[in-house]
């Protein structure tokens, strides 16, 4: 079974320019979160889709923006890019909805690695 | 405010001795812990998880001990493989079942030598 799938796997762009990342869960799966993983941290929360409902959203600017489509895949779109926005962006799927009490692990794509210069 | 914190950038073990790779967190609403390894150009791979309930888990050559007086845990991987060389990140999550946002570490880069 093919894994979550991210698009494209690399990206470059120049300040200003708005870029559009995309990710196919695991197949089954209804929920979507995006990640950003700058140098030397953790990945940091940006997102989280259900069922196409915002479930939550991390501490980002309103540059940030995403949606999930009846297929359950999603885009996540960035605005006004900024030297800053350099980083890796991580797509997780699980299987449930996120508010649900059952064990419901987050697996996550290969990432999109976004260079702004 | 870093939340979850992984005090060692790195670690290096010797085959087959134990690797034991530490996290503590400050937020005591996490209630669902969770490890996961990175290799370089690859996403984050669940490796294994905890639940606030218990106090260790295992699979395999990893276990999980969670402390939660302490607020801290810790993954043994016995007998560490050069195949384990990877990042490690500790990831936490209110609500249960970890499909919440997680809250990661900043990572520990595990080197096991031959």
């Amino acid at each position: 079974d093919a894994g979550v799938t991210q698009s494209p796997t690399h990206l470059i762009k120049t300040r200003g320019q708005q870029v559009t990342l995309r990710c196919s869960p695991i197949s089954g799966h209804k929920s979507v979160s995006w990640y950003q993983q700058v140098l030397g941290q953790g990945p940091q929360f940006i997102f989280q889709y259900y069922e196409k409902e915002e479930r939550g959203r991390g501490n980002f600017p309103d540059r940030f923006s995403a949606r999930q489509f009846p297929n359950y895949s999603s885009e996540l779109n960035v605005n006004a890019l900024l030297l800053g926005d350099s980083a890796l962006y991580l797509c997780a799927s699980s299987l449930r909805d996120p508010r649900g009490l059952a064990k419901n692990i987050q697996y996550f794509g290969a990432g999109t690695r976004l260079s702004v210069l | 405010d870093q939340q979850v914190k992984q005090n060692s950038p790195s670690l290096s073990v010797q085959e087959g001795r134990i690797s034991i790779l530490n996290c503590d967190y400050t937020n005591s609403m996490f209630d669902y812990f969770l490890w996961y390894k990175k290799y370089p150009a690859e996403g984050p791979t669940f490796l294994i998880s905890i639940s606030s309930i218990k106090d260790k888990n295992e699979d395999g050559r990893f276990t999980v001990f969670l402390n939660k007086s302490a607020k801290h845990l810790s993954l043994h991987i016995v007998p560490s493989q050069p195949g384990d060389s990877a990042v490690y990140f500790c990831a936490a999550s209110e609500g249960t079942g970890g499909g919440n946002k997680l809250t990661f570490g900043t990572g520990t880069q595990l080197k096991v030598e031959l």
